[in-house]
């Protein structure tokens, strides 16, 4: 089974200019989620999809972020302008729900993420 | 927000002996999670524990929860160079079943 993929994997921009990352979840996943993690940290959660919907953006900084799953698949997320704090390595999961289950939970599977580096 | 916490920060133990890292979280939770990151495999899933289990077993790894007190460990018994690796808690406790994460405990084998 194919795992999730992402592109670039590294990239490097100056500040101000804008860049978009690619993410392809495992086949059938309904779930997609976009997470940024700084170094020494743990990832934080920027979107979530469900299909095509946006469950969650809470954490997303719509003044300069934005991010799209069209047909429920692939999803891009673009950063534009680019700041020097948004260097980070952007993570894309997607997870297969599982319903009915008391309690929920189901793990999440990771694509490699794309490291970015805002100069 | 990140709601786990990992304790200790950085653990560094002999090939062999047993590791065990601690995590403790702030609100309630449906179920528990802990990830490992290394630069070869990137974030992998390694178990998953749910609020009305106290304790799970996958291999060496031997994961319990105490809702209690809001806190998890994670027991990896006969550790190996290829466990070293930073560790993560990940706790699920929204209605749209989003991760809260930690800030993980970095782990070395020593050789």
């Amino acid at each position: 089974e194919a795992g999730v993929a992402q592109s670039p994997r590294y990239k490097i921009i100056e500040k101000r200019q804008s860049v978009a990352f690619w993410c392809n979840p495992i086949s059938g996943h309904a779930t997609l989620y976009w997470y940024q993690q700084i170094l020494g940290q743990g990832p934080k959660l920027l979107i979530q999809f469900q299909n095509n919907g946006v469950v969650d953006d809470s954490q997303l900084p719509k003044d300069r972020f934005s991010a799209e799953r069209l047909k429920g698949v692939d999803s891009t997320l673009k950063i534009q302008p680019a700041k020097l704090e948004d260097s980070a390595v952007y993570l894309c999961a997607s997870s297969l729900r599982l319903p009915g289950l008391a309690g929920g939970g189901f793990e999440q599977f990771f694509g490699p993420g794309t490291r970015l580096t805002v100069l | 927000s990140q709601q786990g916490e990992e304790d200790p920060q950085a653990l560094s133990i002999q090939e062999g002996e047993n590791a065990t890292m601690n995590c403790s979280y702030k609100t309630s939770i449906n179920n528990l999670q802990w990830y490992r990151q290394n630069s070869g495999r990137g974030l992998v899933h390694l178990i998953l524990i749910r609020s009305n289990e106290r304790e799970k077993h996958s291999g060496r790894l031997r994961v319990t929860l105490d809702t209690s007190k809001k806190s998890s460990s994670l027991l990896i018994t006969a550790s190996r160079a290829a466990d070293t690796a930073s560790y993560f808690c990940a706790t699920d406790g929204g209605s749209n079943y989003q991760l809260i994460w930690g800030a993980g405990t970095k782990l070395i084998i020593k050789p």
